[in-house]
């Protein structure tokens, strides 16, 4: 079936160390499947960080990164020097390309804690 | 644009009770998500709706749990006879297609 693996929490890091974030994608029933991160700040609602519709494509939003890789079905997500506001969970998920498709599968989210 | 707007915040129901959850989508959004969020298992699918009608309740429980999107402007979940581990965040969201979704902030259902 088609589903998300991504790295169990929590996970903890200090200010400027460096972050990655695996995430694992099967997409049995999905030819060209779409590709997000979605983040939930303490205190906020669930939002995009970032998506990549194509694979071999580099998506970025604030600070962080993440490669759509087809071969090795994986969306990893990265960043070089983390801040204490990036504390947050982290979801990795995986949708159809097409209106009328499967709602987005996320998978069950990384809690990350950035100390000073 | 007030965004996708859950009510109520919080609900405490005791076992056996009815809850229902209200969503009012992003005005023009077509779909519309629930989403059930608990530690253990983290973001599960439950339904969703294109144009109010009912597309995939594939992750519905069976049992006790229904939506309902009667006009463009809000969709209900509702769960009867709530039991303790029906107790989570119920997240809805809108979009405007299947993807870049709109959460709400969620609706969080205690179970007692």
């Amino acid at each position: 079936g088609d589903s998300v693996t991504q790295t169990e929490g929590p996970v903890t890091v200090s200010e400027s160390e460096s972050l990655i974030i695996n995430c694992t994608y099967s997409a049995t029933s999905i030819a060209y499947p779409n590709l997000f991160w979605y983040v939930r700040y303490p205190g906020e609602g669930l939002q995009l960080l970032l998506k990549v519709i194509t694979a071999g494509q580099k998506g970025s939003s604030r600070g962080f990164e993440a490669t759509y890789n087809k071969e090795t079905t994986s969306f990893h997500l990265q960043k070089a020097s983390v801040q204490e506001s990036d504390s947050a969970v982290y979801y990795c998920a995986l949708g159809t390309p097409y209106q009328g498709g499967r709602a987005l599968i996320f998978g069950t989210g990384t809690t990350v804690s950035v100390s000073p | 644009n007030a965004g996708v707007i859950q009510t109520p915040r919080h609900k405490v129901t005791g076992k056996g009770q009815e809850a229902t959850l209200w969503c009012e989508p992003i005005s023009g959004h077509s779909a519309v998500f629930w989403y059930r969020q608990t530690i253990v298992q983290g973001l599960e699918f439950l339904t969703y709706f294109r144009n109010q009608a009912p597309i995939d309740d594939s992750g519905m429980p069976k049992e006790r749990f229904s939506a309902q999107m009667p006009n463009q402007s809000h969709s209900t979940l509702k769960i009867q006879s709530t039991q303790p581990q029906d107790s989570a965040v119920y997240l809805c969201a809108s979009s405007l297609e299947n993807s870049d979704y709109t959460f709400g902030s969620g609706t969080r259902l205690l179970v007692i």
